[in-house]
């Protein structure tokens, strides 16, 4: 079975300019999760998806994060205008689903490492 | 409030036992994790453990949940050099029901450094 798969791997950006990073997650996982992990610190979700719908975005910076999952598979994270405080380790997980499953197992892919300068 | 605390750096000798301790302050969390991120590497589920339980072995592994005291551990015994990574606890705070997200509360990382 393959994992969940993210692109890039790294990115270097200079503030202001912005980025989007891509999420494949597991074939038939509902629930889809994007984590920032700034160095030396545990992820802290950012937003997660069931299928298409958003379920808490209450932690992404709306002034310039955005995410989407439009046919509720693969999913787009944007920075627009990024910051240096955004430089981290973007991950992204997934799950069979919240309810089915017998606890929330996330699976997580490698992450894209961000570098804003 | 959703809060998880780890010490930071734990250094074993190779075959010695390692222990990583976590506490955490929701006391509806639902379940308990041990994610183990290599350098360069996303995150790799080790276990999980139920709230109702007070401990779950999984060969080199032996989850212990002191509920009373919201105190998580993971034992590693015989630790190996491949042991070495950042090893992080997570909850997934409120009980199991339908407006519980299943998000995840993590630590911030007990690094395990194992000597030869």
């Amino acid at each position: 079975e393959a994992g969940v798969a993210q692109s890039p791997r790294y990115k270097i950006i200079e503030k202001r300019q912005s980025v989007a990073f891509w999420c494949n997650p597991i074939s038939g996982h509902a629930t889809l999760y994007w984590y920032q992990q700034i160095l030396g610190q545990g992820p802290k979700l950012l937003i997660q998806f069931q299928n298409n719908g958003v379920v808490d975005d209450s932690q992404l910076p709306k002034d310039r994060f955005s995410a989407e999952r439009l046919k509720g598979v693969d999913s787009t994270l944007k920075i627009q205008p990024a910051k240096l405080e955004d430089s981290a380790v973007y991950l992204c997980a997934s799950s069979l689903d919240k309810l089915a499953g017998v606890s929330y197992e996330q699976y997580f892919g490698p992450g894209t490492r961000l570098t804003v300068t | 409030g959703e809060d998880v605390e780890q010490s930071l750096f734990l250094s074993v000798r190779e075959g010695d036992s390692s222990v990583i301790n976590c506490t955490y302050t929701d006391s509806s969390s639902t379940y308990l994790y041990w994610y183990k991120q290599e350098p360069g590497a996303g995150l790799q589920l080790l276990t999980y453990i139920f709230s109702n339980m007070d401990m779950k072995q999984d060969q080199r592994l032996t989850v212990l949940l002191n509920k009373k005291d919201k105190h998580l551990s993971l034992r590693i015994a015989d630790t190996q050099t491949g042991d070495s990574a950042i090893y992080f606890c997570a909850e997934t705070p409120g009980p199991r029901r339908s407006g519980n997200t299943g998000k995840l509360i993590f630590g911030q990382g007990t690094t395990l450094q194992v000597k030869p």
